[in-house]
């Protein structure tokens, strides 16, 4: 069982480029997280999704930043005309969908923007 | 007040010895916790959950003190690989699976 996967794992892109980041959750986990961790400091909600759906998106900058988790495919993290604050590592997690709480989290995509 | 509050150390101990931190949480509705560990620029990995009655895997030991909304992680017999960073995760109560993460303690075990 694949664990939940992200790509790309390093992403670079020049202020005012976009940029995407992707998520595979789990077999069979339907709730997926997005979190923002800067450097030295700890991870930030950002957007909880399920298939089709926003669920929370309170943790997520009003502007430039979406996300979607659609029927197929995996989910995505969107940032319009990035800027150098964005740079981050951005993880995304995955749980189950019978409500079990524990979330599982991908290796993560580095983003840097130049 | 901060949802969640951990000590972010670091705590330099040496091998072999017992280590112990605290996580207090704000929120007296919260439903369920955990321990998740990272090591620099990994993703973070579920240590354990925290039971009520408490949870204990080989030298991990949680706890859980609901009346002082805090839990806690015992680290027995320290291991140069336990040095990384331990996240305090909490949940809220039905609805959603909206997570808060503490920002971490950092543990550096030394030879």
């Amino acid at each position: 069982n694949a664990g939940v996967m992200q790509n790309p794992r390093h992403l670079v892109r020049r202020r005012g480029q976009e940029a995407r980041l992707r998520c595979s959750p789990m077999k069979g986990h339907s709730h997926v997280y997005w979190y923002r961790q800067l450097p030295e400091e700890g991870l930030k909600f950002m957007v909880y999704l399920q298939k089709e759906n926003i669920i929370d998106e309170s943790g997520m900058p009003k502007e430039r930043f979406s996300a979607e988790f659609p029927k197929e495919g995996p989910s995505i993290l969107r940032i319009q005309q990035v800027v150098r604050g964005d740079s981050a590592a951005y993880f995304c997690a995955s749980s189950l969908v019978d409500g079990s709480y524990e979330q599982y989290f991908g290796p993560g995509t580095r983003l840097t923007v130049t | 007040r901060k949802e969640v509050e951990q000590d972010p150390g670091p705590f330099n101990v040496p091998e072999g010895a017992t280590v112990a931190f605290n996580c207090t949480y704000s929120n007296s509705a919260s439903q369920s916790f955990f321990w998740y560990r990272q090591d620099c620029r990994k993703e973070p990995k579920l240590l354990m959950s925290v039971y009520s009655s408490g949870n204990e895997d080989g030298r991990f030991t949680a706890q859980l003190n609901r009346a002082s909304q805090y839990i806690s992680l015992l680290i027995r017999d320290s291991k140069l690989s336990d040095s990384a960073t331990y996240l305090c995760v909490v949940t809220p109560s039905g609805g959603y699976q909206k997570v808060t993460f503490g920002t971490g303690t950092k543990l550096q075990v030394i030879p």
